[in-house]
């Protein structure tokens, strides 16, 4: 049962290069959540989707992008990496809105950018 | 602004005794809290939620304590047991949106033998 996976586990950057973080969930689930952490800052929104075709921004989107062809996949792309973006990101999904929904998270990227 | 706040980054309990951990939120349009917890080098995993027509949920040795009126809400470990160590988040989210979860910034509990 792999839920969410996350892929690379660890990435170091320079400052201006570009990379995807992947995350696939085999969960068949409509929700996709992309969240960093930082230190002392818990876990912050970046972007969301809702489903195939339909992502939104959420609270710190600026300096990423994403798409959702699939139901299984949402990657998040970085298109200019800066030292600002050295975090912890995780990806999450869920079956459905509504009370009683869970998010299921993943083990999470660890990404440095020099 | 901070919309879901956790005042305490960190908190010592001898194992076996009650771990209180607390969180306060600002948004009257939460409607639905939940409490992940993790550990180091994993993605946080769920643990408890309760919904703003409850007062109380309880799930074998946790408990969420929901105050409305104070925009408050608690989680009760008995008794603490070191394998409880780990961070705590609060989390909150309004209209069924669960995708889109405010989190506050964590409670490091330690559970000491």
């Amino acid at each position: 049962n792999a839920g969410v996976t996350q892929t690379p586990k660890f990435q170091v950057l320079k400052t201006g290069q570009s990379m995807t973080l992947q995350c696939a969930q085999d969960m068949n689930h409509e929700y996709m959540s992309w969240y960093r952490q930082d230190p002392g800052m818990g876990l912050r929104l970046i972007h969301y989707s809702v489903g195939a075709g339909i992502t939104d921004q959420g609270e710190v989107p600026n300096g990423y992008n994403v798409s959702r062809s699939t139901t299984e996949d949402f990657p998040l792309r970085l298109l200019s990496a800066a030292p600002s973006q050295t975090s912890v990101y995780f990806c999450a999904s869920t079956p459905d809105q509504g009370l009683g929904e869970k998010l299921f998270f993943g083990s999470g990227t660890q990404l440095s950018v020099l | 602004d901070q919309q879901v706040k956790q005042n305490s980054p960190s908190l010592s309990v001898q194992e076996g005794r009650i771990s209180i951990l607390n969180c306060d939120y600002t948004n009257s349009m939460f409607d639905y809290f939940l409490w992940y917890k993790k550990y180091p080098a994993e993605g946080p995993t769920f643990l408890i939620s309760i919904s703003s027509i409850k007062d109380k949920n309880e799930d074998g040795r946790f408990t969420v304590f929901l105050n409305k009126s104070a925009k408050h809400l608690s989680l009760h470990i008995v008794p603490s047991q070191p394998g409880d160590s780990a961070v705590y988040f609060c989390a909150a989210s309004s209209g069924g949106s669960n995708y889109k979860l405010t989190f506050g910034k964590g409670t490091l509990l330690t559970v000491n033998p």
